[in-house]
Formats: structure tokens, C-alpha cells, sequence
């Protein structure tokens, strides 16, 4: 079984700040990692994936995120929050192929003029 | 391409009565996922097809669900008969292998409120 724990239902930063979203998964098997975002009254868009090609891996709108084995993290970071980045993300786990996708819980991001 | 398209975008019934959730695929995409977001619950997976054959309904929530996917254009999810309780975003997804990963591409979702 495969799950993701996002730490922080909601996180606030101010603008131009560091944006840090934690994620942790637990795999049996060597995970496929992607972070989404959600927009109020949207369906969900793919920031970004880890498909075991690069441990950091670079998304759209300036986010990145690091594979970390060790510590079976994979945070997602901007160095310099936008007011347009307040959303929720989503953390997901699959074990890769046509498997199913599980999704965390979610974190709200709030960014503050 | 238009993207996975849901209709209809917002809902609202009485209890009792069946209700009817469709999606549309991305053409060429091969897995199609549906989804239910609540604020107590999250983002919860229901049931997922790969060339349109149920794999997993293990998350649809008792018998009143009900989905298909009779060609690889289209798929409906079915609540009969429909609850309160059953409130929620639905969410459908269809997805294409990239890189090994099974990446999704989400419909803008349906809203449903049962009264």
C-alpha cells in the first residue's frame, strides 16, 4: 500500500517569502511522486513529478521539489512567493504503470501582501 | 485538445432521487479516474479503469455507486439512490503514462448537492 502525509493543512507566507509544503510518503516499492495544485473552483493541475530520473526535479510557476530516500520526503519549495501561488496542493503517490494515484490531504496555501 | 469535460458542472436534487455524473476522456489517454473531494474526507479515489475496464472500485462507497465506461470516450458514475452525505466534488481524470508515471489530467469537476 502506498501513502502520502502532508504536514500543514495550512501554511502561510508572506509575498516575496519562501514557500516550504512538506510531503512524506511510505512505498513498498520505488515510488512515482507528483505535486498538484488546485485553484478554487478548479479540478487539479500537475506542478510537477519525480519519476526517478532526477532526485530534484523542476515544475511550472517556479516550484521545485527534492526526492529525499532517506528521510522518504518529497518537499515542494519556491525561493519567492506570488500572491497568484495561493491555492492547495496536493501531494500524490503511485507505484507507477496504469496504478492508481493517491492524493494527501491537501495544504492551503495563503500568501500575504 | 478540449481536456477531460464533466457535465454537468453543478447539480442539486432531492434525496431519493438517481443521479448521473458523465466525463470525457482526453482521446489517447488510457486510464480514467473518478475522484470525490468533501472537506472531511479529502480528495478520495472511487473507482479507476485502464482501457475502459474497471481495475479498482474498492473506494466506491456502498452499492448506491455505480460507474461504467462503455467506450473509451465516455464514462459515467451513477448515485441511485442519491443521500445527503453524498455532497461532494466529483472529480473525473484521464491519464497518460509519461516516463513510467501515470500522470493525470483533471476535469473542472461536477458539484453536487443532494437536499
Amino acid at each position: 500500500a502506498q501513502s502520502v502525509t502532508q504536514l500543514g493543512s495550512h501554511v502561510s507566507v508572506s509575498e516575496g517569502a519562501l514557500v516550504l509544503l512538506r510531503c512524506n510518503y511510505s512505498s513498498s516499492v520505488p515510488p512515482y511522486l507528483f505535486w498538484y495544485v488546485q485553484y478554487p473552483n478548479q479540478g487539479l493541475q500537475l506542478l510537477l513529478k519525480y519519476t526517478s530520473a532526477a532526485t530534484l526535479v523542476k515544475g511550472i510557476n517556479g516550484f521545485e521539489a527534492e526526492f529525499k530516500k532517506s528521510e522518504t520526503s518529497f518537499h515542494l519549495t519556491k525561493p519567492s512567493a506570488h500572491m497568484s501561488d495561493a491555492a492547495e496542493y496536493f501531494c500524490a503517490v503511485s507505484p507507477g504503470g496504469y496504478q492508481k494515484v493517491t492524493f494527501g490531504t491537501g495544504t492551503k496555501l495563503q500568501v500575504i501582501p | 485538445d478540449a481536456g477531460v469535460i464533466q457535465s454537468p458542472r453543478h447539480e442539486v436534487t432531492e434525496m431519493g432521487q438517481e443521479v448521473t455524473l458523465r466525463c470525457k476522456p482526453i482521446s489517447g489517454h488510457n486510464s480514467l479516474f473518478w475522484y470525490r473531494q468533501t472537506m472531511m474526507r479529502g480528495l478520495e479515489l472511487l473507482i479507476y479503469f485502464n482501457n475502459n475496464v474497471p481495475i479498482d472500485d474498492s473506494g466506491m462507497p456502498e452499492d448506491r455507486f455505480s460507474a461504467k465506461m462503455p467506450n473509451a470516450s465516455f464514462s459515467t458514475l451513477k448515485i441511485q439512490p442519491s443521500e445527503p452525505r453524498d455532497s461532494a466534488v466529483y472529480f473525473c481524470a484521464s491519464s497518460l503514462r509519461m516516463d513510467g508515471a501515470n500522470v493525470l489530467t483533471f476535469g473542472a469537476g461536477s458539484r453536487l448537492t443532494v437536499l
